[in-house]
C-alpha cells in the first residue's frame, strides 16, 4: 500500500524557516516523481514544487521560487522541501504527492498533509 | 500560466441527482486534465485522469470528458459519499495548474 506521511509542520514567524518531510512506503520511491502541493486555510489547491525521480529536473511555482528548496534522498524513501524567508500567506497545509509514471504532474497518491502558519 | 476556470462554484443536488461540473482552460491542453474529490481534513483523492479515464477502484458513476480547453466531470447518480469538493487540474505543462474547486451540497 503506498503511504505518504508528511512532518514538520508548525507554528514559525514571518521571515522564519521550517523544514518539511514527506516518509515514503509501499512503492519504489526512486523511481517516481514527487511535488509539494499546499492550500491555504478555506481555499483551493496550489501545486508548489517538483522534482524528478533522480532529483536533476526541480520546478517551483513562481510564489515560492527563490525561498523554497525541495530535494530528496532515494536512500532514505523520503522527500524534503526547506521554506525560508516564510510570509503570512505561505500559511497553509502541505501535502506531498507522487507523480504519475506518465506525468510527473499527475498526482496519483497523496499524504495527510502537514499544517504550516506564519503568524507573529 | 494556464488558468483553470470551474462553474459552478457551488452545486446543490440530492442523492440519486445527475449533475455535471464543467472545467475551462485558458488555452489548450489536450487531454491533460484530471479531476480530483477531496473532503473536510482530508487529502484530494484522483478521480479521473487524461480527461476521461477513470482511476483504479473509482466508482462507474463517475465519467469525464472534454478535449482541448472545455471538460467536464459527471455523476450520474449521487451517492451520500459523494459530496465532497472537486478540483480539476491541468497537467500539460511544467506549472500545472488546479480550478478553483467546486462544493457539491446536500440539497
Amino acid at each position: 500500500e503506498v503511504q505518504l506521511v508528511e512532518s514538520g509542520g508548525g507554528l514559525v514567524q514571518p521571515g522564519g524557516s521550517l523544514r518539511l518531510s514527506c516518509a515514503a512506503s509501499g512503492f519504489t520511491f526512486s523511481s517516481y516523481s514527487m511535488n509539494w502541493v499546499r492550500q491555504a486555510p478555506g481555499k483551493g489547491l496550489e501545486w508548489v514544487s517538483y522534482i524528478s525521480s533522480s532529483d536533476n529536473t526541480i520546478y517551483y511555482a513562481d510564489s515560492v521560487k527563490g525561498r523554497f528548496t525541495i530535494s530528496r534522498d532515494n536512500a532514505k524513501n523520503s522527500l524534503y522541501v526547506q521554506m525560508n524567508s516564510l510570509r503570512d500567506e505561505d500559511t497553509a497545509v502541505y501535502y506531498c504527492a507522487r507523480g504519475d509514471h506518465s506525468s510527473g504532474w499527475l498526482l496519483d497518491y497523496w499524504g495527510q498533509g502537514t499544517l504550516v502558519t506564519v503568524s507573529s | 500560466d494556464i488558468q483553470m476556470t470551474q462553474s459552478p462554484s457551488t452545486l446543490s443536488a440530492s442523492v440519486g441527482d445527475r449533475v455535471t461540473i464543467t472545467c475551462r482552460a485558458s488555452q489548450s491542453i489536450s487531454s491533460w486534465l484530471a479531476w480530483y474529490q477531496q473532503k473536510p481534513g482530508k487529502a484530494p483523492q484522483l478521480l479521473i485522469y487524461k480527461a476521461s479515464t477513470l482511476e483504479s477502484g473509482v466508482p462507474s458513476r463517475f465519467s469525464g470528458s472534454g478535449s482541448g480547453t472545455d471538460f467536464t466531470l459527471t455523476i450520474s447518480s449521487l451517492q451520500p459519499d459523494d459530496f465532497a469538493t472537486y478540483y480539476c487540474q491541468q497537467y500539460n505543462s511544467y506549472s500545472p495548474t488546479f480550478g478553483q474547486g467546486t462544493k457539491l451540497e446536500i440539497k
